[in-house]
């Protein structure tokens, strides 16, 4: 079992939806859940970070942690096409390492 | 926002020879710096952590005679792929982070891509 799942896609939809992309995880330790936005060809770029469980809101996104269920969610609203990319969720133990999810593909279509 | 810069961006080699790539952090002093690859349709794979001034830690099944790590200074690191083969042709990624931040801030380059024929 990989300590990160995430969902490949791609997920395909209409711009100015609601798009949810989601990751489960087995490592109970995990402190820090950060969501990576990366363009095809181009490193990834932070998009959000959650310490611990709870919600948090930027914009048009946001990002939900239930450690209970070790689940977290990225939430984009207004969905637009340039939100098209790939989209990681990734988590972190304090100053150690990141483990990424695989990523999942998002084409939001005008 | 601090700023991780990668050359080359893009890199073509003969089989047999030797690639360096440069990371440099280029606002803000890197007390730990991160080398990636990543495969087509596969995630970010950790090939190993330097710190500045001390001899990197390789994940398991990275060959440290094969990339070699240099972190010489709090604002570059050098990955370099020796005797590359065509199954070394990937998308390498480094990453920076520093203690004067949060634990969570690691700020990504653009990449490298290898390409060996």
């Amino acid at each position: 079992q990989k300590e990160v799942e995430q969902d490949p896609g791609p997920l395909s939809v209409p711009e100015g939806a609601i798009v949810s992309l989601n990751c489960t995880y087995s490592n109970s330790a995990f402190q820090y859940f950060m969501w990576y936005r990366q363009y095809s060809r181009k490193g990834p770029e932070l998009l959000m970070y959650t310490y611990s469980s709870g919600n948090k809101e930027d914009g048009r996104f946001t990002a939900q942690v239930d450690k209970s269920s070790k689940y977290i969610s990225l939430f984009i609203r207004d969905s637009q096409p340039s939100d098209s990319a790939t989209y990681l969720c990734a988590m972190k133990v304090g100053y150690q390492k990141v483990t990424f999810g695989i990523g999942t593909k998002l084409q939001v279509i005008p | 926002g601090a700023v991780v810069s990668q050359h080359p961006s893009r890199v073509i080699c003969k089989s047999g020879t030797s690639v360096k790539i440069e990371c440099r952090s280029l606002d803000f002093q890197a007390t730990t710096m991160f080398w990636y690859r990543q495969f087509p349709k596969q995630s970010l794979m950790l090939m190993a952590t330097s710190n500045e001034g001390s001899k990197a830690t390789y994940e398991q099944g990275v060959e440290k005679d094969k990339f070699l790590i240099n972190h010489a200074s709090l604002t570059l690191s050098t990955l370099t792929v020796t005797s590359a083969h065509p199954e070394d042709s990937s998308f390498y990624i480094c990453s920076a982070n520093t203690r004067d931040r949060g634990a969570y801030e690691q700020y990504f380059g653009p990449g490298t891509r290898l390409t060996v024929t």
